[in-house]
């Protein structure tokens, strides 16, 4: 079970923001983030906790510590206004977070 | 270039059935796990199934165990979502996506939108 917060965030271009993700058992750092905007697919941004994806730009981080995971924004442009997700594939079943509306204040 | 194509998606009454299809394209299909992902209108994401690169390894979500199946075929480089006894809540759009290393999903198709209504 993941729980993701804040489900909604409001923020302004060029803030630093913070998404949590809170597992109720230990993932061994097996989570993912994923940004998806209106109207399309998911995109991966981050596996294993911290490490980036190719292609996606290096404002965007992940951490963990226990089995707390944050996904940080740092210096937020326009295109980040959409959707994110976690998503912990440690073990079957696959479960994903919430998911948190990032939205322009 | 990985490309995933979802296809099968229409208007179905409750209790019918539909089979969805996935073909994908760029990458060495059968190296890789594969994965439906469904989202109902407005709402968040639900991991529906997983197939192993060989297909014998599968795992279902509680909600559809008993009513879908998950396959591929590897030499057409397409998996396959059967679905039956559907509920009107199966309506989402289902996407089919790639899994990597441990089980990320790197790439996503587009997604077909399944609606269950009579």
């Amino acid at each position: 079970q993941l729980t993701q917060s804040p489900s909604t965030l409001s923020a302004s271009v060029g803030d630093r923001v913070t998404i949590s993700c809170r597992a109720t058992q230990g993932l061994s750092g097996w989570l993912a983030w994923y940004q998806q905007k209106p109207g399309q697919a998911p995109k991966l941004l981050i596996y294993a906790a911290s490490t980036l994806e190719r292609g996606v730009p290096s404002r965007f981080s992940g951490s963990r510590s226990g089995t707390e995971y944050t996904l940080t924004i740092n210096g937020l442009q326009p295109e980040d206004f959409a959707t994110y997700y976690c998503h912990q594939y440690s073990t079957y079943p696959y479960t994903f977070g919430q998911g948190t509306v990032l939205e322009i204040k | 270039e990985v490309k995933l194509l979802e296809s099968g998606g229409a208007l179905v009454q409750p209790g019918g059935s539909l089979r969805l299809s996935c073909e994908a394209s760029g990458f060495t299909f059968g190296g890789d796990v594969m994965t439906w992902v469904r989202q109902a209108p407005g709402k968040g994401l639900q991991w529906v199934s997983s197939i192993s690169g060989s297909g014998a390894t599968i795992y279902y979500a509680d909600s559809v165990k008993g009513r879908f199946t998950i396959s591929r075929d590897n030499s057409l480089n397409t998996q396959y979502l059967q679905m039956n006894s559907l509920r009107v809540d199966d309506t989402a759009i289902y996407y089919c996506a790639k899994g990597a290393g441990r089980g990320q999903l790197d790439y996503w198709g587009q997604g077909t939108l399944v609606t269950v209504s009579s």
